[in-house]
């Protein structure tokens, strides 16, 4: 079962910051967040992933609480291109390190 | 491009009928998984290759599924006598040991009539 809560669906105005939350309140002290979206008959596609520390790349930024039960995807500058479902994934990288999704986040950026 | 390929994209076969989906990982990944995903779900895990060892299935693999890898390279998932539950997206990806992220393929939808 996916170690994350996220609500269903969100908006947000074309050019303001996307920000998604993500709650994973059991996550262990060796797991990682990933943050993938996928846009309609496309595979996932790789955002960004951290443990403890904030992550930037030229995607996004990913904020993680403190205490590491939670996060926060920001999309600096939404496009309607960024309109897809955003899956937060809690990922223990031993063993086989294999992702789990859930049902993830819909994103609809309004122009 | 040199991402993940999977071939074919789509497939439509007759209940019954036996399909065969291949997958090129990226070159020099050496783990492979295979993950399927119906209307309005996330992708659900099937089975985890290293090299050419399937080291896990999910229970999701029922007894028509088998995937091999017999290189250590592609992979190949068959769906033998087919089901309209079988119906779906049929999605692989590939990444190195570690951290490193797992990549995508665009999948194979498969519509069983």
């Amino acid at each position: 079962d996916a170690k994350t809560t996220q609500p269903p669906s969100m908006d947000c105005a074309e050019g303001r910051a996307a920000n998604l939350p993500c709650n994973h309140s059991t996550i262990s002290g060796n797991e990682y967040v990933y943050w993938y979206r996928q846009i309609h008959s496309q595979g996932p596609q790789y955002i960004i992933h951290g443990l403890k520390n904030n992550e930037t790349n030229e995607m996004a930024s990913l904020i993680i609480t403190e205490d590491r039960k939670s996060s926060t995807l920001i999309l600096p500058h939404a496009t309607l291109r960024d309109t897809a479902v955003y899956y937060c994934i809690v990922r223990d990288t031993g063993a086989n390190s294999k992702l789990t999704f859930g049902k993830g986040i819909t994103l609809s950026v309004r122009p | 491009d040199t991402g993940v390929s999977q071939n074919p994209r789509h497939k439509i076969t007759k209940r019954g009928q036996n399909v065969t989906f291949r997958c090129d990982p990226i070159s020099e990944h050496n783990r492979l998984y295979w993950y399927r995903q119906t209307l309005g779900q996330g992708p659900e895990f099937l089975t985890y290759f290293q090299n050419e060892a399937q080291l896990e299935k999910s229970r999701l693999l029922s007894d028509r599924f088998s995937a091999e890898r017999p290189k250590g390279s592609f992979s190949t998932l068959e769906i033998q006598r087919t089901e309209q539950g079988d119906s779906a997206m049929y999605l692989c990806a590939s990444t190195l040991p570690g951290i490193s992220p797992l990549h995508f393929g665009n999948g194979t939808r498969l519509t069983v009539t």
